[in-house]
């Protein structure tokens, strides 16, 4: 597809379950990112890849949240152990980078977690 | 570290009204600014993105503008459209290497027909 794609676009589990969220970059974008979408609290940065490497994993909550990457392209968050305050939208973006000029993130739709 | 905010939360507005978003940021060392929309149950999409040189863009009926030194960034819609009805979020990528976005909470805009 043309744009950013996330599965499942809505899950819901019980607290104490792994989850695992998913994102499909557009095709040719280097850079990807995940943020959460929280009631209250607004968009929040959670992790950046360029590439396979994430260099910027300063948003993650805890060492429940991991990420990776693969080929350049597939990425999945992964949260361990959900807790009710994981419930929230998260949302995976990706961008060109290194093209001399700025260029924006485009964003998917998001997955909407849900934890009982 | 840095904060966004936007003023007004929400705002009401009948059709064809020309209307001002605000959004103010405490860091001025900042790369660039993006504006983005949001509808109901949806990602965001890219409205305009202005860089830290740059003093506005323009598309469309949009008009973003940029202060640096006074930490401050507008969004102006002319002639309003029930269309134009959305959340419009603020975003800044500060400088030092950070590829990230800093939100604000955004405006949510509700155009009556």
């Amino acid at each position: 597809g043309a744009g950013v794609s996330q599965s499942p676009s809505n899950k819901v589990t019980e607290k104490g379950k792994d989850v695992e969220l998913r994102c499909d970059p557009i095709s040719g974008h280097t850079a990807l990112y995940w943020y959460r979408q929280s009631l209250g609290q607004g968009l929040e940065f959670l992790i950046y890849f360029q590439g396979n490497s994430a260099p910027d994993k300063s948003g993650l909550p805890s060492d429940r949240f991991s990420a990776e990457r693969t080929g350049g392209s597939v990425s999945t968050l992964t949260i361990q152990r959900t807790q009710q305050e994981d419930s929230a939208v998260y949302l995976c973006a990706s961008s060109l980078i290194g093209t001399g000029a700025d260029q924006p993130q485009h964003f998917g739709d998001g997955t909407r977690l849900s934890i009982l | 570290k840095q904060e966004v905010t936007q003023i007004p939360a929400a705002l009401s507005v009948p059709e064809g009204e020309n209307l001002v978003l605000n959004c103010s940021f405490t860091d001025s060392a900042i790369y660039n600014l993006q504006w983005f929309r949001q509808d109901p149950g949806k990602g965001l999409t890219s409205l305009l993105l202005i860089q830290s040189s740059q003093r506005e863009q323009t598309s469309g009926r949009l008009n973003a503008s940029l202060d640096k030194s006074s930490g401050r960034s507008t969004l102006y819609i002319a002639a309003s459209q029930p269309g134009d009805s959305a959340t419009y979020l603020c975003a800044v990528r500060g400088r030092g290497g950070s590829e990230k976005l800093v939100f604000g909470k955004g405006t949510k805009l509700t155009v009556n027909p």
